[in-house]
C-alpha cells in the first residue's frame, strides 16, 4: 500500500495563479484533511471531508476550495494565490473521526512569489 | 485558535538521557495522540491515549495524561539520534467528530 500521496511535492507559482493539490489514500479511510503548516505555527486545518461528497471548513479556510468527489481522493484548490499561502501542505486521512490515528502524505511545498 | 500547546518550544539533550515534553489543552477532551514529525516529512502517529486512562507505554515512550489539570506528558526514555524530530499533540473535543487539532510542536535534538 501506498498510503496517503501527494502530487505535487513542490510548487512555485506567481500571485493570482491557480493550482490544484492531490491527495490521495488507498486504506479506504472515511476522513481526510488539509493542513498547512509554517514555521512557529504548528499544522493549522484547512478544510476536511468526512465522506465522499462532503467537505467542511477549518480554522483556516479563507483563500482555499476542496472537493471530495471520490473517496480515495481530496483536492485543495488554490484560485487566486497570494503570497501568504506560502507554506508546507499536508494531507491526512484517518478511518474515522472517533479519535484514530491520522496518517500523513509527505507533503507539498508551495511557493508563492 | 489552537486546542493543545508543547511545552518547551525546544529541547536539546545528549544521547541516553531522558526527553520530557508537555502539552496543555483547554477544553474536554475524547482522547489525546502524540505525532511526531521528522525534518521535511508528513506526521508519524505515536500513541494515542483515551480520556480515561492516565498512562500509557510503548517501546520507549510513556505518555501521562491529567484530565484535572488539562494536560499530557510525553517521555522518551534513553533517547537516541534518530529521536531528534519535533512532537506534536493533538486533541479532540468531546462529543460529536473528532476533528482533531495540533499545537506548535517541540523540537527535540539528541546530540550524539
Amino acid at each position: 500500500n501506498a498510503g496517503v500521496t501527494q502530487t505535487p511535492k513542490f510548487r512555485v507559482l506567481k500571485t493570482g495563479q491557480s493550482m490544484t493539490l492531490l491527495c490521495a489514500q488507498d486504506m479506504n479511510h472515511e476522513y481526510m484533511y488539509w493542513y498547512r503548516q509554517d514555521p512557529g505555527m504548528g499544522l493549522r486545518l484547512i478544510h476536511y471531508s468526512v465522506g465522499e461528497g462532503t467537505t467542511a471548513k477549518g480554522e483556516v479556510p479563507d483563500g482555499y476550495n476542496v472537493s471530495r468527489l471520490k473517496k480515495q481522493n481530496f483536492l485543495l484548490g488554490l484560485e487566486s494565490a497570494a503570497p501568504s499561502q506560502t507554506s508546507v501542505y499536508f494531507c491526512a486521512s484517518s478511518y474515522t473521526g472517533q479519535g484514530l490515528a491520522q496518517y500523513f502524505g509527505p507533503g507539498t511545498r508551495l511557493t508563492v512569489l | 485558535s489552537q486546542q493543545g500547546e508543547e511545552d518547551p518550544q525546544a529541547l536539546s539533550i545528549q544521547e541516553g538521557e531522558n526527553a520530557t515534553m508537555n502539552c496543555s489543552y483547554k477544553t474536554s477532551i475524547n482522547n489525546l495522540q502524540w505525532y511526531r514529525q521528522n525534518s521535511g516529512r508528513g506526521l508519524v502517529h505515536l500513541i494515542l491515549i483515551r480520556s480515561n486512562e492516565r498512562e500509557k507505554h510503548s517501546g520507549r515512550l510513556r505518555v501521562t495524561l491529567d484530565t484535572s489539570k488539562k494536560s499530557s506528558s510525553l517521555l522518551i526514555t534513553a533517547s537516541r539520534a534518530a529521536d531528534t524530530a519535533s512532537y506534536f499533540c493533538a486533541t479532540g473535543r468531546s462529543g460529536g467528530s473528532y476533528i482533531p487539532t495540533f499545537g506548535r510542536g517541540t523540537s527535540l535534538i539528541v546530540h550524539p
